[in-house]
């Protein structure tokens, strides 16, 4: 299936510094969606974005829809520990089909 | 209910035995989505259902796994014959409708064949 390309990978981070990462296909989708998984649980979401261009934040997190409709990103701002996890775009198109990125591992050190 | 709830949380099964996991999507929300995690953390779809229907299933492996939405109960899905590259975290989401939605995720099932 389709796998959209998710990047960076990992990352490794102090404490207090900003985050980015980034999400691009070669479809377009009508949804993007960020979800952050913990170790043993599910996605939760974080950020849901409907419409090109559309910029969201959400605390300290910051979405936004890029205007092709075929990428996305997400900023975390002034990481804190509990921010370690796995961050994952996922795109939904007009079939209601989810597609997800590959992920990417956040470490934050204290 | 207000959250997806997948049972059980573990379950291990002996290389051809039959496994069987539940998803109870959230209350109103007709769409079902499976999809199986394995070491990669990559997401891989299985198959979804619009209310007790098919929606797509062009994920679905046919020869060992099928799955159900029946009307009040939960969705299931079946494996026949587990093999060991079946061990993963088999997730579930729940999404209200077509438009604008998002997609809910149940803590999965992680199913290991030994």
């Amino acid at each position: 299936g389709q796998q959209l390309n998710q990047s960076p990978q990992s990352m490794f981070i102090q404490e207090g510094e900003d985050v980015s990462m980034n999400c691009t296909s070669s479809s377009i989708f009508n949804t993007w969606l960020w979800y952050k998984q913990d170790p043993g649980e599910g996605p939760v979401l974080l950020i849901a974005l409907y419409k090109a261009g559309e910029l969201t934040s959400n605390g300290r997190l910051t979405a936004q829809f890029g205007i092709t409709r075929k990428d996305s990103f997400l900023n975390i701002s002034a990481s804190i520990p509990s921010d370690v996890g796995i961050y994952f775009c996922a795109g939904r198109n007009t079939g209601n089909q989810f597609y997800f990125g590959t992920g990417t591992s956040l470490t934050v050190i204290p | 209910g207000e959250e997806v709830a997948q049972t059980p949380k573990h379950l291990v099964r002996g290389e051809g035995q039959k496994a069987k996991l539940y998803c109870a999507p959230i209350k109103g929300h007709s769409y079902v989505f499976w999809y199986q995690q394995v070491l990669k953390n990559e997401f891989k779809f299985l198959i979804s259902f619009q209310n007790e229907n098919v929606f797509d299933e062009t994920g679905m492996p046919k020869e060992r796994f099928s799955a159900k939405c029946l009307p009040n109960s939960p969705c299931s899905l079946e494996i026949q014959a587990t093999k060991l590259e079946d061990s993963a975290v088999y997730f579930c989401a729940s999404t209200s409708r077509q438009g604008k939605t998002e997609a809910f995720f149940g803590q999965g099932t992680r199913l290991t064949v030994v």
